[in-house]
């Protein structure tokens, strides 16, 4: 079946702009994380989704970051006021339970110019 | 705070030849371990996963190795080949946890001709 997908693939964005990068997860994954990952680091947590539970926001970096996740499908990462330091891809991933292995999308390169 | 490492950021073989990558966890909490592969604008693809009531898992040319005494796992390819080329994290979690998983920063792995 299809994978976790991503959109878009890249984006450029001027520093100040707000900008909304989207998770399709696999159909039936109940489990959804976002992660941040900046050029030759591993993966920083950013939130987690399970479920109709409210949502684990320990790993936002600031107030200007925030995550929803629409009828326990579609997530939506919002980076407001965009700063350079938020440049880095943007990866979602999905687990058919918590815990779960996960899978990964191809993310999202953001570049803040 | 805990993490999780990885001992060499780069490594190089020749192709055919094994390759072995290592990884130290400081999480004596944790009994799930997965190894994933990321090639170059691709997310993270699961290779192999270790839970902690087993010290060795085989999967097709790879295979993980567990010392809880110590806290290291390393992941083993055979005759390593061109398409292994590609940054490699280990990963930690407690199994049915909602936690996220905690990512090491990567190996990268560049076979030669």
């Amino acid at each position: 079946g299809a994978g976790v997908s991503q959109s878009p693939s890249n984006k450029v964005t001027e520093k100040g702009k707000d900008v909304e990068l989207r998770c399709d997860p696999i159909s039936g994954h109940t489990a959804l994380y976002w992660y941040r990952q900046s050029l030759g680091q591993g993966l920083e947590f950013l939130i987690y989704f399970q479920g109709n539970s409210a949502p684990d926001k320990s790993g936002l970096p600031s107030d200007r970051f925030s995550a929803e996740r629409t009828g326990g499908s579609v997530s939506t990462l919002t980076i407001q006021r965009t700063q350079q330091e938020d440049s880095a891809v943007y990866l979602c991933a999905t687990t058919r339970w918590a815990g779960g292995e996960q899978y990964f999308g191809p993310g999202t390169r953001l570049t803040v110019t | 705070g805990e993490s999780v490492g990885l001992h060499l950021p780069t490594l190089s073989v020749q192709e055919g030849d094994n390759s072995i990558i290592n990884c130290a966890y400081s999480n004596s909490a944790s009994d799930y371990f997965i190894w994933y592969k990321q090639e170059s604008g691709k997310g993270p693809q699961f290779i192999i996963d270790i839970r902690s009531n087993m010290d060795k898992r085989q999967g097709q040319r790879v295979t993980v190795l567990l010392n809880k005494t110590v806290k290291h796992l390393s992941l083993q390819i055979a005759a390593t080949q061109p398409g292994d080329s590609a940054v490699y994290f280990c990963a930690e979690n407690i199994a049915g946890s909602a936690r996220q998983l905690t990512f090491g920063s990567g190996t990268q792995l560049t076979v030669l001709p």
